[in-house]
């Protein structure tokens, strides 16, 4: 069993639905990050957190560091949204800095 | 342009020869990270530096590779004798420091025939 699990593995919306990606992770953190990744392989960190919520234009991020339980929330999604959404944590138990990656959520906004 | 580069974008090579990625930080960086990514799956830790000290290696990183940053400024990975398991996309990624925001280059794609 991964220690990060992502749900779901894949997702297709239409233009303007409310979108959430889902993540769970068994142990303990230090941080939880949220990356996108469009074809080509370029990846982009969205949000860094390790409590509360935060909001960067369409984009929410919230965490619930009791439950283990992350969720990435997409507003009045556009097909530029199109991408891999990756949650990745920083494990508590971990002197480096090593990051554990879930598998990915494939978003595919239609027009 | 996260500020991040990566050379070459794409390699491909024979297996059983040598090849060599460079990673150029974001330049105040002290921290670089590789990363290695296979098709449908999240990255994989290979290993870190802070300046230019090796600090973790994962156990993917076999006696085959071995990584440097000479001066804590870019980095190189080298795969000597690749095998066609090999093949994927290597990513480099740079942070200020510890928990910090990371930033990832465009990756080399390593197909080994």
């Amino acid at each position: 069993k991964n220690e990060v699990e992502q749900s779901p593995q894949n997702l297709t919306a239409q233009e303007g639905e409310f979108i959430t990606i889902n993540c769970s992770y068994s142990v303990g953190i230090s941080a939880l990050h949220w990356l996108q990744q469009h074809p080509g392989g370029g990846i982009v960190s969205l949000f860094m957190l390790s409590s509360g919520k935060k909001k960067h234009g369409r984009l929410i991020a919230t965490i619930n560091i009791q439950e283990k339980h992350s969720s990435l929330h997409i507003t009045a999604s556009h097909p530029r949204d199109s991408a891999v959404y990756i949650c990745a944590v920083l494990l508590r138990e971990t002197s480096g800095s090593r990051l554990t990656f879930g598998e990915g959520t494939q978003l595919t906004v239609n027009p | 342009d996260t500020g991040v580069s990566q050379d070459p974008r794409h390699k491909i090579t024979k297996r059983g020869q040598n090849v060599t990625f460079r990673c150029d930080p974001i330049s105040e960086h002290n921290r670089l990270y590789w990363y290695r990514q296979t098709l449908g799956q999240g990255p994989e830790f290979l290993t870190y530096f802070q300046n230019e000290a090796q600090l973790e290696k994962s156990r993917l990183l076999s006696d085959r590779f071995s990584a440097e940053r000479p001066k804590g400024s870019f980095s190189t990975l080298e795969i000597q004798r690749t095998e066609q398991g090999d093949s994927a996309m290597y990513l480099c990624a740079s942070s200020l420091g510890y928990n910090e925001k990371l930033f990832f280059g465009s990756g080399t794609q390593l197909s080994v025939l």
